[in-house]
């Protein structure tokens, strides 16, 4: 069975250009996470979608960041303008949401702006 | 946002020891995860608990969901180098949807 999907693994841009992460859940699942992991601050949440609505984006750093899920297979992280601190390594998790609350990550993009 | 608190912060122990590990919060929580990082991976997915009290094992891999719902336990026997990795635990607050507070994560290092 196909895990949590993400594209790319690796993205090294630089400053100021437009980043595009991409996502797509575990088919069936209607919860869809987007985190942040750094040495400094561990795993962030940024955002979750519950049946493609955003839910809670309190964790969104500021209005650079932006996330949309079109449908329930796939979403995406943009972030424009992409600044150096931006570098970090962004998780998408998926979860049936249901009573049952288990998260499954992804293999995550590690990004790096210089 | 908020973190719960993990102990260790490292371990670094020999092969065949037992292994255990710790996470708490000033928050009642309904619901506990406990996931692996392997270097250049998400974290997988190791042990779910829902109940306070609860005991479930996954192998030599064994939690436990504390008795006052503000802590939970992780135990693994016999270690062996493969168990190398950092282990996060994950809760659930009432009332917050699907969301989950992550731990700061305890890095465990197995020496052969």
């Amino acid at each position: 069975d196909a895990g949590v999907i993400q594209s790319p693994r690796h993205e090294v841009t630089e400053m100021g250009q437009e980043v595009t992460l991409r996502c797509k859940p575990i088919s069936g699942h209607n919860s869809l996470f987007w985190y942040r992991q750094t040495m400094m601050r561990g795993l962030e949440l940024l955002i979750y979608f519950n049946n493609n609505v955003p839910i809670d984006d309190s964790g969104m750093p500021e209005d650079r960041f932006s996330a949309k899920m079109p449908n329930a297979s796939f979403s995406t992280l943009k972030i424009q303008p992409s600044e150096p601190r931006d570098s970090a390594v962004y998780f998408c998790a998926s979860s049936f949401g249901t009573g049952v609350y288990e998260q499954y990550f992804g293999p995550g993009t590690r990004l790096t702006v210089t | 946002g908020q973190q719960l608190n993990q102990s260790p912060q490292s371990m670094f122990i020999q092969e065949g020891e037992d292994v255990s590990m710790n996470c708490t919060s000033s928050s009642i929580f309904n619901t506990w995860l406990w996931y692996k990082q392997d270097p250049g991976e998400g974290p997988v997915l190791l042990i779910a608990l829902y109940k306070a009290g609860e005991l479930t094992s996954n192998g030599r891999l064994t939690a436990q969901f504390g008795i006052t719902r503000k802590d939970s336990f992780l135990n693994i026997s016999a270690s062996i180098p493969s168990d190398v990795g950092i282990y996060f635990c994950a809760g659930q607050k009432e009332f917050t949807g699907n969301q989950f507070y992550f731990g700061t994560g305890t890095s465990l290092t197995v020496i052969p």
